[in-house]
């Protein structure tokens, strides 16, 4: 079956710019999780949601940014404001349940760079 | 809290030898443990994981990893590298309550001729 898609593959955008990140998970997987690959600081937790609630927004790197899921299936990551920092890979991964044993299926992920 | 060390950000190894990548944990509580391979411009896939049981873990590829409770290690070996094992790897840690996964930074590592 379809594994975890993600889209844009590639973002360019412009300092200040809003963007968002789109997540599409594995067909039945209630968890979904969102982390940051960045150089130099590996693969960062930003939020995870078990159907379409976020119990943990711990690795939300500011109130610039923020999730939401809908339908218990497609989630959005938003980054307003966006800041050269914010230049990442950021990927999307799920899990049929959002216990430490299942495993997490990632996607490809999509590349930010702010100008 | 958790933690992953992985110990060399860059392994070389000849195509045919041994492939040893090295990752040590910290964790309060009983340790789920992973690892991730990620090929260029790809998305990370399990190769292999520890719950509970068995410490020595079998995974995709050809690949191993042993858990050392004592030693609070979870190392990936392979006997004979393969020019298709060029990737950058991914030691990860769960447990307890924590569905998340915490990340070592990666090592990448390189097979020549």
């Amino acid at each position: 079956g379809a594994g975890v898609s993600q889209s844009p593959s590639n973002k360019v955008t412009e300092k200040g710019k809003d963007v968002e990140l789109r997540c599409d998970p594995i067909s039945g997987h209630t968890a979904l999780y969102w982390y940051r690959q960045s150089l130099g600081q590996g693969l960062e937790f930003l939020i995870y949601f078990q159907g379409n609630s976020a119990p943990d927004k711990s690795g939300l790197p500011s109130d610039r940014f923020s999730a939401e899921r809908t339908g218990g299936s497609v989630s959005t990551l938003t980054i307003q404001r966006t800041q050269q920092e914010d230049s990442a890979v950021y990927l999307c991964a799920s899990s049929l349940f959002g216990t430490e044993q299942n495993e997490q299926f990632f996607g490809p992920g999509t590349r930010l760079t702010v100008l | 809290a958790q933690s992953v060390t992985q110990l060399g950000s860059h392994v070389s190894v000849s195509e045919g030898a041994l492939v040893l990548l090295r990752c040590n944990y910290s964790s309060s509580v009983p340790p789920y443990l992973f690892w991730y391979v990620q090929y260029p411009n790809q998305g990370l896939q399990l190769l292999l994981k520890y719950t509970t049981g068995a410490t020595l873990v079998k995974g995709i590829n050809g690949f191993e990893a042993e858990f050392k409770k004592s030693e609070t290690s979870f190392h990936l070996t392979k006997p004979s590298a393969h020019m298709s094992d060029a990737a950058e790897y991914f030691c990860a840690v769960g447990g307890g309550s924590n569905y998340k996964l915490t990340f070592g930074k990666g090592t990448l590592l390189t097979v020549n001729p």
